[in-house]
């Protein structure tokens, strides 16, 4: 099993340029789950899904969009970068929200 | 809404023990866990523990909970360099409740 994976690893944008942040699980997680990581901040859930074709916000969902339509990818979209989402993401996926999350490694993106 | 604080940094020299603190606010918190973060990966689950424990012993890690003061500890003992690396507490209501809820990360620095 490869886990949780996410495409890409870095990532650089101009302000205003849009992406997809791709992640994919072969655990057959029902719940799956996008952090942001910031200096100081630990993580911060952005959005979620608790099944395929849900999606739900997080903590700080402005900016963002996500999709599942299938039960093993959820993507997240920046629609109109900004300096401000420079960070690294994190997908994650569990069982249910009562098992352990599954951490894919990560994507960094600068928006400059 | 939910908290959860930790101290940003500790250092502490080989062969110590490494003692990382957690408090939180939500008194419907039913796990409570460790995650470990190595540099430039992803979050790795390194232990749980129910609300209706107070201790949990695994191998060099054991993990104390004060449920009266909201407090969570984690002591490693016989700290080795392979022990440096960001540590997470995150707090959880369990079924029905989603969302975990993430502290800033304490980073453990060993000292040769």
């Amino acid at each position: 099993n490869a886990g949780v994976t996410q495409t890409p690893k870095f990532r650089v944008l101009k302000t205003g340029q849009s992406m997809t942040l791709l992640c994919a699980q072969d655990m057959n997680h029902e719940y799956m789950y996008w952090y942001r990581q910031d200096p100081g901040m630990g993580l911060r859930l952005i959005h979620y899904s608790v099944g395929e074709g849900t999606t739900a916000k997080g903590e700080v969902p402005d900016g963002y969009n996500v999709s599942r339509l299938k039960k093993q990818n959820f993507l997240l979209g920046l629609e109109s970068a900004a300096p401000s989402q420079t960070s690294v993401y994190f997908c994650a996926s569990s069982w249910t929200e009562a098992y352990e999350q599954y951490f894919g490694p990560g994507t960094r993106l600068t928006v400059t | 809404g939910e908290d959860v604080e930790q101290s940003l940094f500790l250092s502490v020299r080989e062969g110590d023990s490494s003692v990382i603190n957690c408090t939180y606010t939500d008194s419907s918190s039913t796990y409570l866990y460790w995650y470990k973060q190595e540099p430039g990966a992803g979050l790795q689950l390194l232990t749980y523990i129910f609300s209706n424990m107070d201790m949990k012993q695994d191998q060099r890690l054991t993990v104390l909970l004060n449920k009266k003061d909201k407090h969570l500890s984690l002591r490693i003992a016989d700290t080795q360099t392979g022990d440096s690396a960001i540590y997470f507490c995150a707090e959880g209501s369990g079924f029905g409740n989603e969302k975990l809820t993430f502290g800033t990360g304490t980073r453990l620095t060993i000292i040769p």
